[in-house]
This record gives structure tokens, sequence and C-alpha cells, in this order.
């Protein structure tokens, strides 16, 4: 059953903490990537995957980071410089690199503060 | 930078009447346009994707139409259905995509 999942569904960060959203996908797909929902707002992308071992910022990379180890595999860390870390994060890919084709979208984990 | 606006933020309609959802964007360089569904808490699922060389695009009771010129986008939903009920998307894509704030629909049964 191919498809992208996420864990945890929901996740508590204490201050001054970093915490890792785990995203996997089974689709074969080159691009994979991240994007941050807030309340009555669009999606805004954080970083990027295009390909194995490279990725790119987005428009709003400042307090996190990532790693693309295994093409399957697009872990999103939200670091202690992240000042603002509440919000609900998808992860998506695509079969296409340049980002032409269409997104699949996991479900999603939510971040809170404690 | 792409802006992307969806008109009405919400919208409410009794079961069986036609919805009219409208995406407008001020960049008229994108790829393709894309539509997404997103319930209550969960991920987005793509309903449809319009190339920019298309005027429009169906799929079952939804239809979108695509305006490059004007920088405009509707998605259509013929005979509403309580199952409808969520938040609509559009994205507009220059090898990246931006994303609208959408529109929450709910259909009265």
């Amino acid at each position: 059953d191919g498809g992208i999942t996420q864990s945890p569904k929901y996740l508590f960060r204490k201050e001054g903490q970093n915490v890792t959203l785990s995203c996997e996908q089974n689709l074969n797909h080159d691009a994979m990537y991240w994007y941050r929902q807030d309340p009555g707002q669009g999606l805004r992308l954080i970083y990027y995957s295009q390909i194995v071992n490279d990725f790119q910022k987005g428009d709003i990379a400042e307090g996190y980071s990532v790693s693309r180890e295994k093409k399957e595999s697009f872990p999103l860390t939200v670091t202690s410089a992240q000042k603002n870390p509440t919000a609900f994060y998808l992860c998506a890919s695509s079969i296409d690199q340049l980002g032409r084709e269409t997104q699949y979208f996991g479900p999603g984990t939510r971040l809170l503060v404690l | 930078k792409q802006e992307v606006t969806q008109i009405p933020a919400a919208l409410s309609v009794p079961e069986g009447e036609n919805l009219v959802l409208n995406c407008s964007f001020t960049d008229s360089a994108i790829y393709n346009l894309q539509w997404f569904r997103q319930d209550p808490g969960k991920g987005l699922t793509s309903l449809l994707l319009i190339q920019s060389s298309q005027r429009e695009q169906t799929s079952g009771r939804l239809n979108a139409s695509l305006d490059k010129s004007s920088g405009r986008s509707t998605l259509y939903i013929a005979a509403s259905q309580p199952g409808d009920s969520a938040t609509y998307l559009c994205a507009s894509n220059d090898y990246k995509l931006s994303f609208g704030a959408g529109t929450t629909v709910t259909v009265r049964a």
C-alpha cells in the first residue's frame, strides 16, 4: 500500500528543545517537501529536496533543518531557534524532481509548545 | 513573489446546490494550477491539475477552469453533497507551489 507516513501525529516541545518530525514515502518519488500550515493561512514551504543528499531552503527555513540520506526519508528538525513552532506540519512528495507533477501529502504532524 | 488569493474564505450551501470556488494569482508565468481538498486535521488530497496550456480539467462532478491572462481559476462542484464539506485549496506552480488560504465549504443536508 503506497503512500506517505508522518510520525508522530502530535508532538510536544519544551522551551529550548530540538524535536524531529519523521516523513517516509514508499512511492519511489525523487522530490520531497516540508510545509508549515497556520490557522487561516495557506501552506508555506520550509525545505525541499529534489534528490538524495541535496536539499534547498524554502520561504521560511529559519529555525528548521533537514537531511536526505535516503530516497524514502526526509526528516525535519525544529530547532530551539524557531521561536513560534506551533503549527501543523505537512510532508509531501512528487515523482518529478522539478515539481511539475502533483504532490502527494502525508497526514501531518501537529506540533505544540509546552 | 506569487500571491494566491481565495474568495470567499467560507461558504455554506444546501445539499444539491452547485459550488463555485474562486482562486486568483498575481504572476501568470505558471507551469500549472492545482486544486486540493483538506479535511479537518488531515493532509491534502489532490483533486485536479490544470496545465498552463489547458483551459479546463474535469473529474466526475468537479470541473476546474484556468484563465492565465487574468490570473484566475475557478473550481465548480456540481450537485453538492454533505461529503463535499471540506477546505479547498488552490496552488499555483512555477516549479514551486504557492498556496491560497483556502475556502471552507459546508454543505447542509
